[in-house]
Order: C-alpha cells, then sequence, then structure tokens
C-alpha cells in the first residue's frame, strides 16, 4: 500500500521567514495531494491540495509543489505569522476508491513572534 | 467543522465495555471515514462508507465495527473497548470520492 514520510517533525520559524515541510510517498498511482492544519483541540482543515497534473499551486501565502518523478511534494508557508503555528499534515490519494488517503505523521510548525 | 458533528466529544470508560461513536453530517456527502489519530502519528483509516448500508475496512479496522443506516449518519463500535483504543476520533466526509475531505472535531476516548 501507500506510504507518506513527512518531515521535519518539528519547525521553529521566526515571525515574517518562510517554512517548507516535504512529504514524499511510495505508490506511483497516487494522483491527489492534500494539506491539512490541525489547531489544537480541533479537526484537520484542508488548507491547500494539488492534482497529479499540475506542478505547482499557490493561494496566497502558501504554495504546494509536486515533482512526481521524484515522488514527493513541498508545503510553502512565506511571510509567517503566530497564527500559522499548527500541525500540519500531508496525504495522497488515488483520487478514486472512495478517496481514501494516506498521512503523513505531520510536522509540528512554531512561529515565534 | 460546519455540517459534521460528533458525540460524545469525550468520553471514558473501562476496558471490556462496547462503545458507539456518532458521526453525524448535513451536507449530505456520499463517503464518510472514520479516523483514528495518536500522539506523534497520522490519521489513520478504521472504515469507510461509499453509501447507506455500504461499507469497507481501512487499514487498522481490528476490533472495530462501523454501520451507516441513513446518509447522515455514521456510527463506530467498539465492540468490547482495550486500553490500546485509546484514541482521538475523527470523522470525515467527502462529496465526490476524490480526495478532498472534511474534518469532524473529533471524540477523545479513553479506556480505562
Amino acid at each position: 500500500g501507500e506510504n507518506v514520510e513527512q518531515h521535519p517533525s518539528t519547525l521553529s520559524v521566526q515571525e515574517g521567514d518562510s517554512a517548507v515541510i516535504k512529504c514524499t510517498y511510495s505508490d506511483s498511482a497516487s494522483n491527489y495531494f492534500p494539506w491539512y492544519k490541525q489547531e489544537l483541540g480541533k479537526g484537520p482543515q484542508l488548507i491547500i491540495d494539488i492534482r497529479s497534473n499540475v506542478g505547482e499551486k499557490k493561494d496566497q501565502r502558501i504554495a504546494v509543489t509536486l515533482n512526481k518523478t521524484a515522488k514527493h511534494f513541498s508545503l510553502h508557508i512565506t511571510e509567517t505569522q503566530p497564527e500559522d503555528s499548527a500541525v500540519y499534515f500531508c496525504a495522497a490519494s488515488k483520487g478514486t476508491n472512495a478517496g481514501k488517503s494516506t498521512f503523513g505523521d505531520g510536522t509540528t510548525l512554531t512561529v515565534k513572534p | 467543522d460546519a455540517g459534521i458533528t460528533q458525540s460524545p466529544r469525550h468520553k471514558v470508560t473501562e476496558t471490556g465495555t462496547p462503545v458507539t461513536l456518532r458521526c453525524h453530517q448535513t451536507e449530505n456527502h456520499r463517503y464518510m471515514y472514520w479516523y483514528r489519530q495518536d500522539p506523534g502519528h497520522g490519521l489513520r483509516l478504521i472504515h469507510y462508507s461509499y453509501g447507506v448500508k455500504d461499507t469497507d475496512k481501512g487499514e487498522v479496522s481490528d476490533g472495530y465495527s462501523v454501520s451507516r443506516s441513513k446518509t447522515e449518519d455514521f456510527l463506530l463500535t467498539l465492540e468490547s473497548a482495550t486500553s490500546s483504543q485509546t484514541s482521538v476520533y475523527f470523522c470525515a466526509i467527502s462529496d465526490l470520492g476524490t480526495g478532498e475531505q472534511y474534518f469532524g472535531p473529533g471524540t477523545r476516548l479513553t479506556v480505562t
């Protein structure tokens, strides 16, 4: 089955700096790659996603890049703010088969004011 | 979390007792999922449903069963709770089953 590895497990940055979280996946048939943000005591929230026919996608301060050949994708957050502090999860899915997703283990991002 | 509720939000139970967690959605989405989240781990799929009375196993289904008699409700049952099932349980829904999932607020279950 699919295996998703996520790095780093913890990341601390100064406010205003950029943050990058990387994930690799094993199943070349995966074609949908979402990123979730989980705040303390809440459920994960979808913040951005990318499909395998696209190399990069941006939404204001966040962007996701995908390298299908290398089977890795990354989340980029620019101009970080304290409210960006949370746990971030990547996932991979075939986009069919009921949309079952395999998740990475999460990255705890701390943005220091 | 809009449109998805989970009940109870917190529960403490003893080893060997049955427990049922409920997920309720108002979005009329076809697909529903149960995940567990443990410290240092991502979310692991327990069971999912692709329609009323249509369910299937995920990667960590042992010790759990599910039922879906209505589009809006997906129940997760621990027939005989064990301490290893202490976890936070999340329900998720999806409209098209193409990957996008929306999560509920979670249920924290402690088995003593």
